[in-house]
């Protein structure tokens, strides 16, 4: 079947410090791939997406590459800030109608003043 | 994206009442997702609702204890019934945003005691 998978937090980082979230998957298609964020207290927010190998998706300065070949989609951002404190999940769909979603189990960052 | 609203925001329930939680979008969309987020826990989909017609569960879901209602192309409301501690959780309402995205509401925050 499909799969997420995501490493396990928590993740502490410094303000400022380099973030990598990795994420792989297992998929009988091609799916499109996600990253979500869920602040303390509030729903999921689409962070990013990418929908075909080598795409890149970028937002608020995170990143996330479709690599079809290591079934990767890692998150990174350059300079984390206090306020990107919260869970990242990792999603894929191989439906084009916004059904099916897999997540993954989720991993909670702390950034650290 | 839409907007997504959904209420109440939270809520502490007694053991064998019922709780009812409505999700209205900004704008009409075809298909409507009710997910459970256990604490500390990825997402699991309850249902699908669409417009019209019955909603459809996944496997360990059952109308009896969620019911759904689809009125409309704009709203939709989940039923907790006969609520039990283990029905704690956090209850999101998405909706299909458009080709492959799925996008949320802030969530229902719910405690049984």
């Amino acid at each position: 079947g499909n799969s997420v998978t995501q490493m396990e937090g928590p993740v502490t980082l410094s303000e400022e410090a380099f973030l990598t979230i990795n994420c792989t998957y297992t998929a009988t298609g091609y799916p499109s791939l996600f990253w979500y964020v869920q602040y303390p207290g509030e729903g999921l927010q689409l962070l990013l997406k990418a929908t075909k190998a080598d795409d890149k998706g970028s937002n608020k300065g995170f990143e996330a590459t479709y690599r079809k070949e290591t079934t990767s989609f890692h998150l990174e951002k350059g300079s984390v800030q206090v306020s990107d404190s919260a869970v990242y999940f990792c999603a894929l769909t191989l439906d084009n109608y916004g059904q099916n979603f897999v997540f993954g189990p989720g991993t909670r960052l702390s950034v650290l003043p | 994206s839409a907007v997504i609203s959904q209420k109440p925001s939270r809520d502490i329930c007694q053991r064998g009442t019922s709780l009812t939680i409505q999700c209205q979008v900004d704008s009409q969309v075809t298909m409507m997702f009710w997910y459970r987020q256990q604490p500390g826990q990825s997402l699991t989909l309850i249902a699908t609702a669409n417009q019209g017609s019955e909603a459809t569960y996944e496997s360990g879901f059952v109308i009896d204890k969620f019911p759904i209602s689809r009125p409309n192309l704009t709203f939709s409301t989940l039923t907790v019934s006969n609520m039990s501690p283990e029905d704690s959780s956090i209850y999101l309402c998405s909706v299909d945003g458009g080709g492959e995205t799925q996008y949320f509401g802030p969530g229902t925050r719910l405690l049984v005691l």
